[in-house]
């Protein structure tokens, strides 16, 4: 299958810092990425939508000013949480779909490794 | 909105014994994937399915898509250890681009 790649896998801030999250399809094209949020035990929560060359679509309740996406490139997709505080401290994961893939059929969500964020 | 609800929750099997995770979808579903996340893992893409009434196998594992595309299984026969983990489902709405998903069964096999 297709791979992502994340990084960092883990990381660890001072509050009131920044922190950015890259997120690169390796051996495919990405017109869109996605960015997810997991706490201990739970599901994985979507966090905003990234389409290249385009403003990211973010879910409701996810403020879009601390949590910067850019997706300026088809292979390359960055999440930047601005001014972080203990309460982002969390599992952020992304994934990516195969520009290829026809859309809303047979799409496979390819998801990079995840990476923790500790806010301390 | 779209909702997945997904049950059980939790389950402890011994192994051998058979596993089946539920999820049902509040709005029907252009498709619905599974995903299987180890702890301290990332999700892994196992399966898709589009079809009204889709059965689909991988080798112990059995998925089935509902008849009326709002809900799907996920059924695991003679489980091992190796089968521990958090089982997602994920659904595409039909007008949607996003997936959503389910809250997870967390597997537990007892050997």
């Amino acid at each position: 299958g297709a791979v992502v790649s994340q990084h960092p896998s883990r990381v660890i801030c001072k509050s009131g810092t920044s922190v950015k999250i890259e997120c690169r399809s390796l051996d495919f094209q990405a017109t869109t990425m996605f960015w997810y949020r997991q706490f201990p035990k739970q599901s994985l929560m979507l966090m905003a939508t990234s389409n290249e060359g385009s403003k990211a679509t973010y879910e409701q309740g996810v403020e879009k000013d601390k949590f910067l996406i850019n997706h300026a490139s088809l292979t390359l997709s960055t999440l930047t949480v601005t001014s972080a505080h203990p309460e982002d401290s969390s599992f952020y994961i992304c994934s990516a779909r195969d520009r290829g893939t026809r859309p809303l059929l047979n799409t496979e969500a390819f998801f990079g490794q995840g990476t923790r964020l500790t806010v301390v | 909105g779209q909702q997945v609800m997904q049950i059980p929750q939790y389950q402890h099997v011994q192994e051998g014994e058979d596993f089946t995770t539920y999820c049902n979808s509040s709005t029907t579903l252009s498709n619905i994937q599974w995903y299987k996340q180890r702890p301290g893992g990332h999700p892994v893409f196992l399966i898709q399915l589009v079809k009204s009434g889709e059965v689909k196998k991988q080798k112990r594992l059995t998925f089935q898509f509902g008849e009326a595309k709002k809900n799907s299984s996920l059924h695991i026969t003679a489980t091992q250890t190796t089968d521990v983990g958090t089982y997602f489902c994920a659904g595409r709405g039909d007008a949607g681009n996003m997936l959503t998903f389910g809250g997870g069964t967390r597997l537990m096999v007892k050997p």
